[in-house]
């Protein structure tokens, strides 16, 4: 069972274009919800994450949009950078300390110079 | 600051052969830790994690099993591979963020495990 789904499994965006990643998840107790950003032979780092109690997350570049109702969000990547190129994992948890973060099947983006 | 160091970097081992893998936490006493499996373009798999020493719980079963001896060190070991144990093995450890109320997980750079 899938609980946590991304799409499109790959994008390609020019240079300054904005890149649009799309992840929802099957389960109502997760309420945190973390983006990881994985290049190539490297492990995951965090990029951005937010709480099911906002339905807006900004750092610079980056913003995540979330809809608790449909359970779905997406990340934002606005002017997007050829350094942008990356695999981009949505997770999930319940933030009650279940310690199993669940992970999408990621989206790899690709930013054309 | 923390830092996590995994080793090897990468392995090259026979189906049925023995194998460990190890992760060292520094500067983060008694440390939440994970080990997640990564398949070639894959998901990440969570396969145990750690709150304390001695103890580890385990997520999946895959013919793998885990140890945590010391406090900041954290072993993925199995006594008979198979083709389906390659991949990309990641540690991890985790730090509460009180602006979040939630566990934030920090990766290793993995090894890379090849199975032939």
């Amino acid at each position: 069972q899938q609980q946590v789904r991304q799409s499109p499994q790959s994008l390609t965006v020019w240079e300054g274009e904005t890149a649009i990643l799309n992840c929802s998840y099957e389960n109502s107790a997760f309420d945190y919800f973390p983006w990881y950003q994985q290049f190539p032979g490297e492990g995951p780092a965090l990029l951005i994450s937010i709480l099911s109690v906002s339905d807006k997350k900004e750092d610079g570049r980056f913003t995540i949009f979330f809809n608790k109702r449909e359970k779905k969000l997406s990340l934002h990547i606005a002017d997007s950078q050829p350094g942008d190129s990356a695999t981009y994992f949505c997770a999930a948890d319940a933030s009650s300390g279940s310690w199993q973060l669940i992970f999408g099947s990621g989206t790899q983006l690709t930013v054309m110079p | 600051a923390q830092t996590i160091h995994q080793w090897p970097v990468a392995e090259i081992k026979a189906v049925g052969s023995p194998l460990s893998l190890g992760c060292t936490i520094k500067g983060k006493s008694s440390p939440n830790l994970y080990w997640y499996w990564q398949a070639t373009g894959g998901t990440l798999q969570q396969l145990f994690y750690s709150i304390t020493v001695g103890q580890v719980e385990s997520v999946v079963q895959l013919n793998l099993s885990a140890s945590r001896p010391k406090d900041d060190q954290f072993i993925l070991s199995t006594e008979k591979l198979l083709l389906s144990h390659s991949g990309f093995y990641l540690c991890a450890w985790s730090l509460w963020d009180w602006g979040t109320s939630a566990e934030t997980l920090y990766f290793g750079s993995g090894t890379r495990l090849t199975v032939l």
